[in-house]
């Protein structure tokens, strides 16, 4: 996990509160990814950065938004949080593979 | 979306066994990775896999990429107790898009009893 840090590391919302995940990496890398992770379902790809100021959908992009703030920097935003976006959410920055941050534990109650 | 098949879907096992978990997919694959996830933890690559037949070890890991590009497995020897985690395959498909997204499979829990 050495580069890619993640905050907050833990965060308990109600529905229809907001919040902000951020993630950074300090390897000079182009792509970064954001992914939640759930029981049974592996990890699956929310949005994607190829490139500074670029965003792309990814497989599960429903409620929410990234922004590509710089290089280092690649954030997720839930506008109005639902209990179904209770998850663990992984950053990933992308060199000649991917690495992953320590996670954003999640609860929406 | 697509998922991997991965297989077993937890294993529980004594410290010294050797291990073996397998993923499968139904469309080519041009690359196959492993990871593991500590509890608490972001995934760690093991394994980079690059070309069909590919035969790779790190210690007391090894896995192959399959030779008709649709699977990979991992294998495990002398299993120690720090080897509990999950493991993850996942790999970069053969169609179009974004040449990094890569496809995870659902994971294999690995439990070693001392």
């Amino acid at each position: 996990n050495a580069g890619v840090t993640q905050t907050p590391k833990f965060q308990v919302l109600k529905t229809g509160q907001s919040m902000t995940l951020q993630c950074a990496q300090d390897m000079n890398h182009n792509s970064m990814y954001w992914y939640r992770q759930d029981p049974g379902m592996g990890l699956r790809l929310i949005y994607y950065s190829a490139s500074e100021g670029t965003t792309d959908k990814g497989e599960v992009p429903n409620g929410y938004n990234v922004s590509r703030l710089n290089k280092r920097e690649f954030s997720l935003r839930l506008e109005s949080a639902a209990p179904s976006q209770t998850s663990v959410y992984f950053c990933a920055s992308v060199g000649e593979t991917q690495y992953f941050g320590p996670g954003t534990r999640l609860l929406v109650l | 979306g697509q998922q991997l098949n991965q297989s077993p879907q937890s294993m529980f096992i004594q410290e010294g066994e050797d291990v073996s978990m397998n993923c499968t997919s139904s469309s080519i694959f041009n690359t196959w990775l492993w990871y593991k996830q500590d509890p608490g933890e972001g995934p760690v690559l093991l394994i980079a896999l690059y070309k069909a037949g590919e035969l790779t070890s790190n210690g007391r890991l090894t896995a192959q990429f399959g030779i008709t590009r649709k699977d990979s497995f991992l294998n495990i020897s002398a299993s120690i107790p720090s080897d509990v985690g999950i493991y993850f395959c996942a790999g970069h498909p053969n169609y179009g898009g974004a040449t990094n997204k890569l496809i995870f499979g659902t994971g294999t829990l690995l439990a070693v009893q001392p």
